[in-house]
């Protein structure tokens, strides 16, 4: 079963807008994490925010995690083209082993 | 390049018949998973190895399915009399472990259609 639903399902929007992406879990975890998929190909880590940690930045990305709330966004800044994909929200558990969500998918026009 | 590696990338095979993808994990990785992906939806845990020890299995992981590590590198999954349901991407990720959190790095997957 998965632990995360992301919202919204899918997202279209102009190149040089922000994207904001959210995902709720129903467990307690260790960290939560997202990654992004291109159509057909594997999955790309692309930030990891630790229970303890309310907001984290890596280039366009800012992520911020509520942990009394159950939820997580993801914000993608200045999008491009090539952010065009789908992204999902991973918690961690025990063993490391990741449960996702079913995704959002991102679909940025030029 | 994330350094996982999966052979085959596609395989179709009749309803019935066994079939057996490969995964090539990073070199200094000790753990390595197994997650199934199924058309709009997130990966789905199957299995997951430190080294060569199997410690634990999804109830997904139906009795049909076998997965080995045996020298703690590269990991086979075998699905026996495969069912149409059985069509998924599969993919493989490995991670450094065990203790702290870490990202784990995910091979481009082998989709499988049973027809």
């Amino acid at each position: 079963s998965q632990q995360g639903e992301e919202d919204p399902q899918a997202l279209s929007i102009q190149e040089g807008e922000n994207a904001t992406m959210n995902c709720s879990y129903k467990t307690s975890i260790n960290n939560l994490q997202w990654y992004r998929q291109n159509s057909g190909r594997g999955l790309v880590h692309l930030i990891l925010i630790r229970s303890n940690e309310r907001e984290k930045h890596s280039g366009r990305l800012r992520v911020t995690l509520d942990t009394s709330k159950k939820s997580s966004s993801l914000l993608i800044t200045a999008s491009r083209a090539a952010d065009t994909a789908s992204y999902f929200c991973a918690t961690e558990e025990y063993g490391n082993k990741l449960v996702f969500g079913a995704g959002t998918i991102l679909r940025v026009k030029s | 390049d994330t350094g996982v590696s999966q052979d085959p990338r596609h395989k179709i095979t009749k309803r019935g018949q066994n079939v057996t993808f490969r995964c090539d994990p990073i070199s200094e990785h000790n753990r390595l998973y197994w997650y199934r992906q199924t058309l709009g939806q997130g990966p789905e845990f199957l299995t997951y190895f430190q080294n060569e020890a199997q410690l634990e299995k999804s109830r997904l992981l139906s009795d049909r399915f076998s997965a080995e590590r045996p020298k703690g590198s590269f990991s086979t999954l075998e699905i026996q009399r495969t069912e149409q349901g059985d069509s998924a991407m599969y993919l493989c990720a490995s991670s450094l472990g065990p203790g702290a959190s870490t990202e784990q790095y995910f091979g481009p997957g082998t989709r499988l259609t049973v027809t």
